[in-house]
């Protein structure tokens, strides 16, 4: 596609369940980040792909939090457990090896009742 | 841990005028740019600029760095109300490494 898209655009899940969130990135570009974003702040990294490496799990706030891509593509964000703190925007974003600009995808607006 | 801290945190000014944000950032960066982001959602790339750089231009933005003083600008030119929207200033160490953002400045620009 021409741009990272994410999916799903919201979601709002009860307290103490998991969720899924998805990210594909451009085409061909190597490095893949996870954001998040918590009302009226700037934004939180999260975790962070750099092709076949081990991922940068720094910035993961607790074993609740998970993330996979596969084949160097598309990547996962799994929330266990969710808890209302959680409730934030997680944005992806992706560059090529090349290039500093990041290109940021839509985000998932979660919301955790 | 976030890197900036953008000044002023609300600006709001007339169609027409310009727009000055500032950032101050903590640890050594290879480059620092500047986002845009509408409504909460995705961010759009603005302007980059490397720390050899003190100056830079594009369109109606000009960005300026101080590495000795481990701060930015943003300026925008004749503003519109299109500009309204939250700035973010990011800066990067290194290669690929993640942004490590500051809160943004939000902007708004009355017609």
């Amino acid at each position: 596609g021409a741009g990272v898209s994410q999916s799903p655009s919201n979601k709002v899940t009860e307290k103490g369940k998991d969720v899924e969130l998805r990210c594909d990135p451009i085409s061909g570009h190597t490095a893949l980040y996870w954001y998040r974003q918590s009302l009226g702040q700037g934004l939180e990294f999260l975790i962070y792909f750099q092709g076949n490496s081990a991922p940068d799990k720094s910035g993961l706030p607790s074993d609740r939090f998970s993330a996979e891509r596969t084949g160097g593509s598309v990547s996962t964000l799994t929330i266990q457990r969710t808890q209302q703190e959680d409730s934030a925007v997680y944005l992806c974003a992706s560059n090529h090896l090349a290039g500093p600009e990041q290109f940021f995808g839509p985000g998932t607006r979660l919301t955790v009742l | 841990s976030q890197q900036g801290e953008e000044d002023p945190q609300a600006l709001s000014i007339q169609e027409g005028e310009n727009a000055t944000m500032n950032c101050s950032y903590k640890t050594s960066i290879n480059n620092l740019q500047w986002y845009r982001q509408n409504s909460g959602r995705g961010l759009v790339h603005l302007i980059l600029i490397r720390s050899n750089e003190r100056e830079k231009h594009s369109g109606r933005l000009r960005v300026t760095l101080d590495t000795s003083k481990k701060s930015s600008s943003l300026l925008i030119t004749a503003s519109r109300a299109a500009d309204t929207a939250s700035y973010f200033c990011a800066g990067r160490s290194s290669g690929n490494t993640p942004l490590v953002f500051g809160k943004g400045t939000r902007l708004s620009v009355i017609a």
